[in-house]
């Protein structure tokens, strides 16, 4: 049982170099999100998707952008990699967007450096 | 601005003994409250949650407590197991369809000591 699928786990990158990273759930969820985790701080919410079609801003979109390809997969594109952007990226998904007693399912993260 | 404030980074406890997990927020407009649990490599992992219109949640050896007036919410465990070692994330939501602006604090290292 899968869950929520992220790749890669690791990736280093040059600064203005661009990168897509991949997430994919196999829950037949209709929400799915994207987080970044930084030193001493909580998961912020860079996009979500409240449904197949859909996109919304989160607190810290810039530098970002996304695409819902399918119901199952959700993707974060680094356009022009900075060092502000060395991470870790946490890919989740949830039944239905906005209800807050559906908890979200996280994937196992992407750790990106960015040099 | 970190609306939810975690400020113990870590904890160590005895194996067998209480756990005691705490959690303050700024934002009186949340009402719903999670934690959540993470292993190294792993993603976070939900483990209980609190809605405004309760104080207490129970969950097997998990207990959620809220106090509105102080801003305060705190995970007991117990009692607490090796197993229990783990970062814990409170988070909170302003409004129970409003998970898209869920905020979460820094996390709290738990070490349970055999």
């Amino acid at each position: 049982n899968a869950g929520v699928t992220q790749t890669p786990k690791f990736q280093v990158l040059k600064t203005g170099q661009s990168m897509t990273l991949q997430c994919a759930q196999d829950m037949n969820h209709n929400s799915m999100y994207w987080y970044r985790q930084d030193p001493g701080m909580g998961l912020r919410l860079i996009y979500y998707s409240a449904s197949e079609g859909t996109t919304d801003k989160g607190e810290v979109p810039n530098g970002y952008n996304v695409s819902r390809l399918n119901k199952r997969e959700f993707s974060l594109r680094l356009e022009s990699a900075a060092p502000s952007q060395t991470s870790v990226y946490f890919c989740a998904s949830s039944t239905r967007t906005g209800y807050s007693n559906q908890p979200q399912h996280f994937g196992d993260g992407t750790r990106l450096s960015i040099l | 601005d970190q609306q939810v404030k975690q400020n113990s980074p870590s904890l160590s406890v005895q194996e067998g003994r209480i756990s005691i997990l705490n959690c303050d927020y700024t934002n009186s407009m949340f009402d719903y409250f999670l934690w959540y649990k993470k292993y190294p490599a792993e993603g976070p992992t939900f483990l209980i949650s609190i809605s405004s219109i309760k104080d207490k949640n129970e969950d097997g050896r998990f207990t959620v407590f809220l106090n509105k007036s102080a801003k305060h919410l705190s995970l007991h465990i117990v009692p607490s197991q090796p197993g229990d070692s783990a970062v814990y994330f409170c988070a909170a939501s302003a409004g129970l369809y409003n998970n898209n602006d869920m905020r979460f604090g820094a996390g709290t290292r738990l070490t349970v000591k055999p």
